[in-house]
């Protein structure tokens, strides 16, 4: 079955400390891998994409095969991190018809 | 506006009736999604048009779902003899093509009562 599980619905740390939202997934074949982010009162929006190996606002994310994981890590939070983070995955030729996890809700305390 | 645009913002209807909810993509965008987020969930693909045809309906979860996108851009998503579990809040998003970064809009926010 195809599936993106994000076992944490909320995590808080403190400005400065270092982040990582957990995503883990289920596909059968070479799915490509992507983080949503939506900010309070603001839609829905693309953070990053595996393929394209950026750092966006300060984030990555490598994609582990092995594990089927697809973590999201910031080494220093900002309060302006704070907001509802989807992991998400497509199967080749699909692109955008995408499988949502649950979301992890991070909040950054100063 | 330079984004994805719902209407309306909210509707509350009652169980039983008939809703239609509309997305304007953004100009030149081919590609428009459906998508419906329940209460602690993530957004569920519904349907994927590419053009004025479907390409995609998988998701529809029965047959009182319909959505249409006659001249290639606004699309309409209608939900027939409403159900409390319809409850959701409905997202469209639109892309230039199947492989380039989606643009979601604010949803509409579905609640039957």
């Amino acid at each position: 079955a195809q599936r993106v599980t994000q076992p944490e619905k909320l995590l808080s740390v403190f400005k400065g400390a270092p982040v990582e939202l957990k995503c883990n997934y289920s596909y059968s074949g070479s799915p490509e891998l992507f983080w949503y982010v939506q900010y309070s009162r603001q839609r829905l929006q693309l953070l990053l994409r595996h393929i394209s190996r950026e750092s966006i606002k300060g984030f990555t994310a490598d994609l582990n095969k092995g594990e089927t994981s697809f973590h999201l890590k910031k080494p220093f939070a900002q309060e302006e991190d704070s907001a509802m983070y989807y992991c998400a995955l497509s199967g080749s030729g699909a692109t955008n018809k995408l499988i949502f996890g649950t979301g992890t809700l991070l909040a950054v305390q100063p | 506006g330079a984004g994805v645009s719902q209407t309306p913002s909210n509707k509350v209807t009652e169980k039983g009736k008939y809703v239609e909810l509309r997305c304007d993509p953004i100009s030149g965008h081919t590609a428009l999604y459906w998508y419906r987020q329940s209460l602690g969930q993530g957004p569920e693909f519904l349907i994927y048009f590419q053009g004025t045809g479907a390409a995609d309906d998988s998701g529809l979860p029965n047959d009182r779902f319909f959505a249409v996108r006659p001249e290639g851009s606004v699309s309409t998503l209608k939900i027939q003899r409403t159900e409390r579990g319809d409850s959701a809040v409905y997202l469209c998003a639109s892309s230039f093509s199947m492989n380039t970064e989606a643009f979601f809009g604010q949803g509409t926010r579905l609640t039957v009562v």
